[in-house]
């Protein structure tokens, strides 16, 4: 399995304050995404990136990805209390239509 | 609107009792999938389906079924429901070779 694990498992931190969250994968990738689910609700799209780019911004949002250490990373700058949410990675290969999505990473944001 | 619609959104049910969780998307797109969310485990692919008469088995298809008959709709099915089928089933629809999902609310499922 090519399962995406994120790291950290939970995150708290000050609203303002800059959060970073890990992905880690295991086979080669043709596309890597996030998304955001909000407690118990459906997930929503953040942001794709390709495995030929090395770096996407969307607002506040920052992707980069690192195909030889086959991680990603998601930067949310300047945290609001809306960002608290959980926040899931997605991974899809060549010839394989299969989806597949981390554990996770419970990011709370305290005012 | 745009969206992605799951009936039922909460169900409780004994085992054995066969079911059927429908799902229906709006946006025309061709690829469709079901997960199940459970704590600790992420959310992991049942089945997907590539357009209509076409579906595969994602990670954890044991016991679902599923089919695609027409392209608006992806219905999963539980022939014979068990305790372990327990868990929170999502829906979500995208277009071929973008695979930015758009998902359904969800359906929380216990099995007794």
């Amino acid at each position: 399995s090519q399962q995406g694990e994120e790291d950290p498992q939970a995150l708290s931190i000050q609203e303002g304050e800059n959060a970073t969250m890990n992905c880690s994968y295991k086979t080669s990738i043709n596309n890597l995404q996030w998304y955001r689910q909000n407690s118990g609700r459906g997930l929503v799209h953040l942001i794709l990136i390709r495995s030929n780019e090395r770096e996407k911004h969307s607002g506040r949002l920052r992707v980069t990805l690192d195909t030889s250490k086959k991680s990603s990373s998601l930067l949310i700058t300047a945290s609001r209390a809306a960002d608290t949410a959980s926040y899931f990675c997605a991974t899809d290969a060549w010839r394989d239509d299969k989806i597949i999505f981390g554990k996770g990473t419970r990011l709370h944001i305290l005012p | 609107e745009a969206q992605v619609t799951q009936n039922p959104r909460y169900l409780i049910t004994v085992t054995g009792k066969k079911l059927t969780v429908t799902c229906s998307q709006n946006m025309n797109h061709e690829y469709m999938s079901w997960y199940r969310q459970d704590p600790g485990l992420g959310l992991r692919q049942i089945y997907y389906s590539m357009n209509v008469e076409v579906t595969d088995k994602g990670d954890v298809p044991e016991g679902y079924k599923v089919s695609r008959k027409e392209k608006r709709n992806f219905p999963l099915i539980l022939e014979s429901p068990s305790p372990n089928q327990t868990s929170l089933y999502f829906c979500a629809s995208s277009l071929p070779g973008r695979y930015e999902q758009y998902f359904g609310p969800g359906t929380r499922l216990t099995v007794t």
